[in-house]
């Protein structure tokens, strides 16, 4: 099992749409988390960090579940500028993995007019 | 932003040619970290610094060799390039390990 799994998509949404992104994580020990967000060609920027009782940024919502040891994304009224790759991002933990993330491959979103 | 840079942003070099990306900030954060980014792999850790002269291996870091001579400078070598090195290499730092990252914007090198 990959340390961190993304759906890959794309998903194609149209503008207004609500879109919702997973992740599943495979180190139950793991204490940080958060969605990055990646332009085409550029670096991966913090979209927002995920904490246990879930946060809310805008139209961004980020739930964990850590019984099952998933984090979600949720984007409501998407834009066109919404449109990128994101990227769930889990600390790892234990032992010489202590303060290393982990990068999942990401999901490509896209919005349509 | 944090004031992360990467130089050269762009590189072309030949098989077998050493090459040199440096990663300077200007955060003063402890943590230093050199990713690569390949399609269907996603960030991969090269080697990371956790202090001046304090460095270990990440997941991927055959073929490389860091430097951290100074707070604001992470240099990472390939001794020898291959074409299986031709990809877009990130630079990170953070304040906390195990905290949120900030990346460089990246140099794209390709080795011929």
């Amino acid at each position: 099992r990959k340390e961190v799994e993304q759906d890959p998509g794309p998903f194609n949404v149209p503008e207004g749409a609500t879109v919702a992104f997973n992740c599943t994580y495979s180190n139950s020990a793991s204490q940080s988390f958060f969605w990055y967000r990646q332009d085409c060609r550029k670096e991966p920027k913090l979209l927002m960090s995920v904490y246990s009782s879930g946060n809310e940024d805008g139209r961004f919502t980020a739930q964990l579940n850590r019984a099952s040891q998933y984090i979600s994304l949720l984007i409501r009224d998407s834009k066109l500028s919404d449109s990128a790759t994101y990227l769930c991002v889990v600390e790892r933990a234990g032992g010489t993995s202590y303060g290393k993330l982990t990068f999942g491959q990401g999901t490509i979103l896209t919005v349509h007019p | 932003d944090a004031g992360i840079t990467q130089s050269p942003r762009h590189k072309v070099t030949e098989t077998g040619t050493p090459v040199t990306l440096r990663c300077h900030q200007t955060e003063n954060h402890r943590y230093m970290y050199w990713y690569r980014q390949d399609p269907g792999h996603g960030l991969r850790l090269i080697h990371y610094s956790y202090g001046v002269k304090d460095t270990d291996k990440g997941e991927v870091s055959d073929g490389y060799s860091v430097s951290r001579s100074k707070t604001e400078d992470f240099l990472l070598t390939l001794e020898s390039a291959t074409s299986s090195q031709t990809s877009v290499y990130f630079c990170a730092i953070s304040e906390v390990a195990g905290e949120t990252q900030y990346f460089g914007p990246g140099t794209r090198l390709l080795v011929l």
